[in-house]
């Protein structure tokens, strides 16, 4: 079961670029890499996945180093509404019993 | 129709009280999940219905019961709860259960209060 391990919290401000590092030492080879974003009193919302390299899409653009040791959620020109909880999720390679949420990441976008 | 749509969004009980929460996709997906959410914690797994049989239940106490009607329908029964139950309570369907790209669609929650 792959564990992960992301920063408590994050500050940034509005129109910066963040940048949000998950570890992830004991990745399966066919784990996937996955990025949930969620507001307060909300469910949480799929934001971008991954396997190896880069991907990007309207939202965001995630990079995964060859080892797939670590990713990194690449938010750009954020906005006072980006300001939530990152959750970096690794698997399943099998049952959704893995589908586990480490303790995710508090960004705050400060004006 | 993207969505996971769970009544009732707001609910409040006392212990000895029966009630239920309910959960609906129309996406097609086969696999639905509960999961339960303390404040300023991650969501946790509860339960897990893969082709609307239980694949997985967390050890979660008798006190909560799940039931899957047909492929769209996901409900969570609550009887006899403990003030600690109170959290917000999140249902999720995925195309597939497990699988290395599985991607989860979450409902807004249904926030449960026990007194």
């Amino acid at each position: 079961l792959a564990k992960t391990t992301q920063p408590i919290s994050m500050d940034s401000y509005e129109g910066q670029e963040v940048n949000i590092t998950c570890s992830h030492n004991n990745i399966a080879t066919n784990d996937y890499i996955t990025w949930y974003q969620q507001f307060p009193s909300q469910g949480p919302r799929f934001i971008i996945q991954g396997y190896k390299t880069k991907v990007t899409n309207e939202v965001a653009s995630l990079f995964i180093p060859a080892d797939r040791k670590s990713s990194t959620l690449s938010l750009p020109r954020v906005s006072l509404s980006d300001t939530a909880v990152y959750y970096c999720l690794v698997g399943p390679s099998g049952s959704a019993r893995q589908l586990t949420f480490g303790s995710g990441t508090q960004l705050t976008v400060l004006p | 129709d993207t969505e996971v749509t769970q009544t009732p969004k707001h609910l409040v009980m006392g212990m000895t009280n029966k009630k239920s929460l309910k959960c609906e996709q129309h996406m097609g997906h086969r696999a639905m999940y509960w999961y339960k959410q303390k404040a300023k914690k991650p969501p946790e797994l509860m339960f897990v219905y893969s082709y609307e049989k239980l694949s997985i239940n967390e050890s979660v106490p008798s006190r909560f019961s799940p039931e899957c009607p047909n492929s769209s329908l996901l409900n969570l029964h609550l009887h006899a709860l403990q003030p600690e139950d109170s959290a917000l309570y999140l249902c999720a369907s995925s195309p597939r259960d497990g699988g290395g790209a599985n991607v989860l669609t979450f409902g807004a929650g249904s926030r449960l209060t026990v007194l």
